[in-house]
């Protein structure tokens, strides 16, 4: 079945440190893929999206490239900040089947140090 | 993009009395809603799929006469749980799913987050 497979946190980085948070996928076909957010205390926040390969979504400094060749879509910020800091899921859905929800991985948790 | 509700966020109750979680779509129609369930620094666990006008489907473990889901209209799902017991103390979730056309290449699944409710179980 689909599966999705991140990094295991925590991550602690000092503020303005160049951020990777690795994601890699097993899916039929062609999944979209979607990196999500959760500050503390609260629901997840799409942060970005890519719904073919080669697609980069991008959103708040945030970058992530979908790869089908490594089936990856890491996410990458040049320079994070403090505020950055929050738990961070990587998640595809599956084209073929409509009602089924998005595939999680656990989750990194990111803390961001002044 | 989207948004989806939920009320209460926080919840405090005694042992034993139900309480329910409702989880609304402000600006889109959500044939399909899921519900899930988050422990402290641990990944999202889905309960259950909510379907407008049918019943749920459930994950294999989660109890449907505990953790009751009625999906009455295209904006509105709701969870009870019903005699509640501290065990059921959690943060719980509730997602629209919304389908997006990408023209002659079908489409993709995206999912909508309310902001959680945090049961507390006395």
């Amino acid at each position: 079945g689909n599966s999705v497979t991140q990094m295991e946190g925590p991550v602690t980085l000092s503020e303005e440190a160049f951020l990777t948070i690795n994601c890699t996928y097993t899916a039929t076909g062609y999944p979209s893929l979607f990196w999500y957010v959760q500050y503390p205390g609260e629901g997840l926040q799409l942060l970005l999206k890519a719904t073919k390969a080669d697609d980069k979504g991008s959103n708040k400094g945030f970058e992530a490239t979908y790869r089908k060749e490594t089936t990856s879509f890491h996410l990458e910020k040049g320079s994070v900040q403090v505020s950055d800091s929050a738990v961070y899921f990587c998640a595809l859905s599956d084209p073929y089947s409509g009602n089924t929800p998005l595939v999680f991985g656990k989750g990194t948790r990111l803390s961001v140090i002044a | 993009g989207a948004v989806v509700s939920q009320h209460p966020s926080r919840v405090i109750c005694k042992s034993g009395t139900s309480v329910k979680i409702e989880c609304r779509s402000l600006d889109f129609q959500a044939t399909t809603m899921f519900w899930y369930r988050q422990f402290p620094k641990q990944s999202l666990m889905l309960m259950a799929t909510s379907n407008e006008g049918s019943k749920a489907t459930y994950e294999q473990g989660v109890e449907k006469d505990k953790f009751l889901i009625n999906h009455a209209s295209l904006t509105l799902s709701t969870l009870t749980v019903t005699s509640a017991h501290p065990e059921d103390s959690s943060f719980y979730i509730c997602s629209a799913r919304s389908f997006n056309l990408l023209g002659l290449a079908g489409g993709y699944n995206e999912q909508f987050f309310g902001p959680g409710t945090r049961l507390t179980v006395l």
